[in-house]
């Protein structure tokens, strides 16, 4: 089992549509969450922190459920400019040591068409 | 615009060639990492630097030597590589390496290998 894994994609959708990606993770005993979106020959952009609480930055919201593993992104009122790889990214702790390693997902491809 | 800078932007060497990748954030962070992304392919984590030293090798080949002058600055030595080495080479930081970090990553050096 892959130690994070996302909906492979892609996703393809019009311009305003509301789009949701979801992401499970192995590790229990993760600590932070993150989606990073990833333009084609780019680097990884941090996009926003995942929290228990979910969270939500204009037209995007994350949630964490850690008693399922599970991490969701979901943008609305989608734009040509969102068009992007999006990483579903978790933290935890590298064994024996305090400090934190980063698993990526495989990402999701998304395409917003005029 | 990052605050994470790398050079060269492209890098195409032999196999017998001795190169240097060079990485400095501006940021104040005291953890430092080099990351290596095939095409297609999520990163993935080769070495983290905190407080200038070395904390985490993901079992990287010796062709890949790392080097940490001072917390602003991250080095990645290459010699001998192999043509299955090439790659984007991501450098990131983060304010103390921890598991609750968010890290920022710099726009990365291509590297081919002939």
């Amino acid at each position: 089992r892959k130690e994070v894994e996302q909906d492979p994609g892609p996703f393809n959708v019009p311009e305003g549509a509301t789009v949701a990606f979801n992401c499970t993770y192995s590790n229990s005993a993760s600590q932070s969450f993150f989606w990073y979106r990833q333009d084609c020959r780019k680097e990884p952009k941090l996009l926003m922190s995942v929290y228990s609480s979910g969270n939500e930055d204009g037209r995007f919201t994350a949630q964490l459920n850690r008693a399922s593993q599970y991490i969701s992104l979901l943008i609305r009122d989608s734009k040509l400019s969102d068009s992007a790889t999006y990483l579903c990214v978790v933290n935890w702790q590298a064994g024996g040591t305090s400090y934190g390693k980063l698993t990526f997902g495989q990402g999701t491809i998304l395409t917003v068409h005029p | 615009d990052t605050e994470v800078t790398q050079t060269p932007k492209h890098l195409v060497m032999g196999m017998t060639n001795k190169k240097s990748l060079k990485c400095e954030q501006h940021m104040g962070h005291r953890a430092m990492y080099w990351y290596k992304q095939k095409a297609k392919k999520p990163p993935e984590l080769m070495f983290v630097y905190s407080y200038e030293k070395l904390s985490i090798n993901e079992s990287v080949p010796s062709r890949f030597s790392p080097e940490c002058p001072n917390s602003s600055l991250l080095n990645l030595h290459l010699h001998a590589l192999q043509p299955e080495d090439s790659a984007l080479y991501l450098c990131a930081s983060s304010q103390m390496g921890t598991p609750w970090d968010e890290q920022f990553f710099g726009p990365g050096t291509r590297l081919t290998v002939l």
